[in-house]
């Protein structure tokens, strides 16, 4: 268990609908990054904050965005969904912006009908 | 910009044998290396790191070296066995973000 939690892990949806994906990262951690996984592209890198502010962005569709609150936990938020949306979404944590370890939790998985 | 690029799988291998997954790199810098493994149904899992130049990342039997020279990062294993089926990932660290390579599948039969 690596500690980093995200809920939910499955999440069926249609085309044109709005989801939101949850990530609570280790006890301590401040830095959190989301990547995605799809069969056609890969793990690829989409966001990371740190102590609730926006670091660096990857590959992230206009659609979506993702924030980090107060307390730490960061939501993914996927908008106007389309089937190649479709991928499992992880996010990992680490405890500091410059550290190189990041833990990942065991992703939410996302089918787009 | 940075890339991973690691042998395309599946390896299939009879336990016991050597494992080899090779990986390049390119990178500007000096990147940190590092290969995590995904078991079917579950995350990343970190399995060994080298933060610079000539370092050797081991754990479990799995070793991997730093090679700046060739800008390779190959995983090894002397005698694997059914339990190490997964995707195996290579992985750099430039920055913020990791990029990583395309994945590849061991499978291990008895």
């Amino acid at each position: 268990d690596s500690g980093v939690t995200q809920t939910p892990k499955h999440l069926i949806t249609a085309t044109g609908q709005r989801v939101t994906l949850r990530c609570s990262p280790r006890s301590g951690d401040l830095s959190v990054y989301w990547y995605q996984q799809s069969l056609d592209q890969g793990l690829q890198f989409l966001i990371h904050y740190y102590n609730g502010e926006e670091r660096a962005k990857g590959n992230i569709l206009e659609r979506f965005s993702a924030q980090q609150f107060p307390d730490l936990h960061s939501e993914l938020n996927l908008s106007s969904l389309e089937l190649g949306d479709s991928a499992l979404y992880f996010c990992a944590s680490s405890v500091r912006a410059s550290e190189n370890i990041q833990y990942f939790g065991a992703g939410t998985r996302l089918s787009v009908l | 910009g940075d890339s991973v690029t690691q042998m395309e799988g599946p390896v299939t291998l009879s336990e016991e044998a050597f494992l080899t997954i090779n990986c390049t790199y390119t990178a500007t810098g000096y990147p940190s290396l590092f290969w995590y493994v995904q078991y079917p149904g579950e995350g990343l899992q970190l399995l060994l790191k080298a933060t610079k130049a000539d370092d050797k990342g081991s754990n479990k039997g799995f070793e991997a070296t730093y090679r700046k020279e060739t800008t390779s990062f190959h995983l090894e294993k002397g005698s694997v066995q059914v339990s190490d089926s997964a995707v195996y990932f290579c992985a750099l660290n430039a920055g913020n973000m990791l990029t990583f390579g395309g994945g590849t599948r061991l499978m291990v039969k008895p």
